[in-house]
């Protein structure tokens, strides 16, 4: 079964950097992901597109700061330099034919 | 740059049948595939299922008795028919643009079901 995995909260100081974390399920190691960002009250906003060798296409208008990389199963955003708009939940997402399947997100706090 | 738009009643009786209309804008439907994700109050995000251009289907096996998706690209429209709703269908829904990574979301609609 195909399920993405994410820790329920982190926390990292203004100005630092912080690497969330998304794991895809046994045998899914393969799996491209999408990264996104649901600031509070507001709808999700697409991030990032990446791939299991770490490539990543990034949406319109997303800052540098925002980055992706992956490990095996693990998939990688990280957020340097952060602000405090940063502080906000963040998805991951896969896909196989004819299924999405989404994450239960990552709440950030910004200290 | 295409835009999403959700529509519809903001309140839905139990047993009833939820709709949503979605009006794309910026861009033509054709050759996407096209969304609807839910988040109920307080929880993560769950897909519904999604429509291409051309009309075929795929939903979520758990929702698929109950949902039908269709697509009216000489409107610019797609749409949801959730039927015989429950509290448990209480939700924002989001219309979105994406087959594989979802790359485009419509702002959201709060539908509360309740008599």
């Amino acid at each position: 079964q195909l399920v993405l995995t994410q820790s329920p909260s982190a926390s990292a100081s203004l100005g630092a950097s912080v690497k969330l974390t998304c794991t895809l399920s046994s045998g899914h190691s393969s799996y491209g992901i999408a990264w996104h960002q649901q600031q509070s009250k507001k709808g999700p906003r697409y991030l990032m597109k990446l791939s299991s060798d770490g490539r990543h296409i990034k949406g319109d208008g997303i800052p540098d700061r925002f980055s992706g990389s992956s490990s095996g199963a693990e998939r990688y955003l990280t957020i340097s330099s952060l602000q405090s708009e940063d502080e906000a939940d963040y998805f991951c997402q896969t896909w196989v034919t004819g299924i999405q399947v989404f994450g239960g997100g990552t709440r950030l706090t910004v200290l | 740059q295409v835009q999403l738009q959700e529509s519809g009643p903001g309140l839905v009786k139990p047993s009833e049948t939820l709709s949503l209309t979605c009006t794309v804008s910026g861009d033509s439907m054709n050759n996407y595939y096209w969304s609807w994700i839910r988040q109920p109050p307080g929880k993560g995000l769950e897909w519904i299922g999604y429509i291409s251009y051309s009309g075929s289907t795929n939903y979520n096996p758990s929702l698929k008795s109950r949902v039908t998706i269709s697509v009216d690209t000489s409107k610019n429209q797609f749409s949801l028919k959730l039927r015989s709703v429950t509290a448990a269908d209480t939700a924002v829904y989001y219309c979105a643009r994406g087959e594989t990574a979802t790359d485009c979301w419509g702002q959201g609609t709060l539908v509360t079901v309740s008599s």
